[in-house]
């Protein structure tokens, strides 16, 4: 099973608000979940990403959360900002191949 | 670098007609990706090719879909005879194969079938 599910497919958030985007996999191969970021009229970019051998990783505001054995990792924006609104995919990807399998995307608007 | 080149940016086409999207990867990039992007589907994968080479071409919808890849720097996704069903954005993106990593995207190609 490659299918990676993201939750919730939108969000509104206070400004100085914490946002949670929730993704679930099933294919238990998967060993690399990056999170990417887009911008209306931009392609996806990199936000940050994980492998399974650590439980948590943050940078600046953003930390993903991840627990193996729920094959299930989140998304966490700490003090959320109005220029954080954007659509943010999780997705997931295994080294035998390149590819990475997205999730179906969160709307993520933060309220001045 | 300039980053992932695509175009064009926009394209407005008539049902039938033939369509051709092209992308320009980062230099040294040996993994290019195309991936189609519409509301109801979310991001979808159409094809990813390695060294040139087509790895991966099941996520072509159908037969009228075509990608090639002639050298390292230059890759085209046709679409022929195009349908309003195609209408979506295209983004291509590229990344080096060594350890499972960042793909870096395009901008993208808005196409419009009517």
């Amino acid at each position: 099973q490659q299918q990676v599910k993201q939750s919730p497919q939108s969000l509104i958030v206070q400004k100085g608000g914490i946002s949670i985007i929730n993704c679930a996999y099933e294919n238990t191969a998967f060993d690399y979940f990056p999170w990417y970021q887009q911008f209306p009229g931009k392609g996806p970019a990199l936000l940050i990403a994980i492998r399974p051998d650590v439980s948590e990783k943050k940078e600046g505001r953003f930390t993903i959360s991840f627990n193996k054995s729920a094959k299930q990792f989140s998304l966490h924006i700490m003090d959320s900002q109005p220029g954080d609104s954007a659509t943010y995919f999780c997705a997931a990807g295994d080294n035998a191949g390149n590819m990475l399998t997205f999730g179906g995307g969160t709307r993520l608007m933060v309220k001045p | 670098d300039a980053g992932v080149i695509q175009s064009p940016r926009h394209e407005v086409t008539e049902m039938g007609q033939e369509v051709t999207l092209r992308c320009k990867p980062i230099s040294g990039h040996n993994s290019l990706f195309w991936y189609r992007q519409t509301m109801m589907r979310g991001l979808e994968l159409l094809i990813y090719f390695n060294n040139n080479v087509p790895i991966d071409d099941s996520g072509m919808p159908e037969d009228r879909f075509s990608a090639k890849m002639p050298n390292a720097s230059f890759s085209t996704l046709k679409i022929q005879p195009s349908e309003p069903r195609d209408s979506a954005v295209y983004f291509c993106a590229s990344s080096l194969t060594t350890v499972l990593g960042e793909q870096y995207f395009g901008p993208g190609t808005r196409l419009t079938v009517t």
